[in-house]
């Protein structure tokens, strides 16, 4: 069983729209999750970090977390084209500094 | 923010000879790096963790000769490609997580874009 699942897409949103990513992992006494972003041929860089159950709100971006269901999401409103990424789902393991990766969500915005 | 400088960001090499990829944090000191390689189109698999002073250790299927790694300093991780082939190219990016906090994030190199011809 995978780690911290992810749904491969691609996934396809109108522009101006709320994009939806969804995110599992199987490690109940998981802390840290985190959001990052890649486009092609670039390193991944960080969108947003959450560490309590809810929500949490930057910009565009909204993180939710459900630790009882182990799952954690990234809306993004008002898509943009330059949204169109890859999304990758992070779980931090504290024993080992080690973030344990999804496989990444293509996500596309349809002008 | 923590920068980690990667280079370099694009190298071509012979098949048979060997590549040199530095990774460095700029304003922090960072006692482990991890390498990842990722192929197109797929998520970064991580190959090694790099640890300061100590030897590094490779993820099962990764092979410690081919993939050298050097951890001399606190601000410097080297990989090195040894004997490099045509199934060695690919996007390698290292990276170096904050110890200590309790939210950890992983800053991320550049990448390099390894093509072996």
């Amino acid at each position: 069983q995978k780690e911290v699942e992810q749904n491969s897409g691609p996934l396809s949103v109108p522009e101006g729209a709320i994009a939806s990513l969804n995110c599992t992992y199987s490690d109940r006494g998981s802390q840290s999750f985190f959001w990052y972003r890649q486009y092609s041929g670039k390193s991944p860089e960080l969108i947003m970090s959450i560490y309590s159950n809810g929500d949490k709100e930057d910009g565009r971006f909204t993180a939710q977390l459900n630790k009882a269901s182990q799952y954690v999401s990234l809306l993004i409103r008002d898509s943009q084209p330059s949204d169109s990424a890859t999304y990758l789902c992070a779980v931090y393991m504290d024993s080992n500094y080690q973030l344990i990766w999804g496989a990444g969500t293509k996500l596309i915005i349809k002008p | 923010g923590a920068v980690v400088s990667q280079h370099p960001s694009r190298v071509i090499c012979k098949s048979g000879t060997s590549v040199k990829i530095e990774c460095r944090s700029l304003d922090f000191q960072a006692t482990t790096m991890f390498w990842y390689r990722q192929f197109p189109k797929q998520s970064l698999m991580l190959m090694a963790t790099s640890n300061e002073g100590s030897k590094a250790t490779y993820e099962q299927g990764v092979e410690k000769d081919k993939f050298l790694i050097n951890h001399a300093s606190l601000t410097l991780s080297t990989l090195t490609v040894t004997s490099a082939h045509p199934e060695d190219s690919s996007f390698y990016i290292c990276s170096a997580p904050i110890a200590g906090a309790v939210n950890t994030e992983a800053f991320f190199g550049q990448g390099t874009r390894l093509t072996v011809v």
